[in-house]
């Protein structure tokens, strides 16, 4: 199974600074197709999680242009600058490439 | 409106069989893949499984044979069983909707099941 690897497990920032996730995975993340099914979602508190990114940095409806999303093959990184209140909460890495799909572990974005 | 509602028991005893329904509104079962992910309490996410809209399933080997999932497009649900239920089947259980390729774009608010000896 392909394993994500997130960095770090959790984030302190105070509001307004950049915060910077990262999501190395086993296997190359490029499917067949030519496309990378890498994606990031958001779980905030008792909440269920939401999208955020696809494809690696396409942003989903309605997402603010605060959360860009890059890298290829194993190496992606989700950026948030500018942080404020509303995305604090658990962010995970999702691959939909490789059979069976997995997440990884999360990394919780907390005010300092 | 696009909803997606999961509906089960709170409490499943050790060893018995796990039934949850997801039912949805606001598109069809047959044009949307519905997917199925855990949450144990205070840890990460984890991928279940598939209904693909053609009517295929996919399942992740981790629970080997004691995972399955239907649906009834009539009715507008999709269904998740598993046996053998263990204590470390205790989590909230999501279905989450995909078109081809895409992403999960909604999900259910979820069902919390503990599994109890």
């Amino acid at each position: 199974d392909v394993v994500l690897t997130q960095t770090p497990v959790s984030l302190s920032v105070t509001l307004g600074d950049q915060a910077s996730i990262s999501c190395r995975s086993s296997q190359s993340l490029e499917y067949s197709d030519g496309y990378t099914y890498l994606e990031w979602y958001l779980q905030k508190p008792g909440q269920s999680p939401q999208l955020l990114i696809y494809e690696v940095s396409n942003r989903f409806s309605g997402v603010p242009d605060r959360f860009i999303g890059s890298g290829s093959g194993t190496d992606f990184t989700l950026k948030i600058s500018r942080v404020e209140p509303e995305d604090l909460g658990v962010y995970y890495c999702f691959q939909a490439t490789h059979d069976p799909y997995t997440f990884g572990a999360g990394t919780k974005l907390e005010l300092k | 409106q696009v909803q997606l509602k999961e509906t089960g028991p709170d409490l499943v005893q050790l060893t018995q069989t796990l039934s949850i329904t997801c039912t949805v509104s606001g598109f069809s079962l047959t044009t949307y893949n519905v997917h199925w992910v855990r949450q144990p309490p205070g840890k990460g996410l984890e991928w279940m499984g598939a209904m693909w809209n053609g009517g295929g399933t996919d399942y992740n080997s981790a629970f080997k044979s004691r995972l399955s999932i239907s649906r009834d497009t009539s009715k507008s649900q999709v269904f998740l069983k598993m046996n053998s239920l263990q204590t470390d089947d205790t989590a909230k259980y999501f279905c989450a909707r995909q078109r081809y390729n895409s992403p999960f774009d909604y999900w259910g608010q979820g069902v919390m099941v503990t599994v109890s000896s």
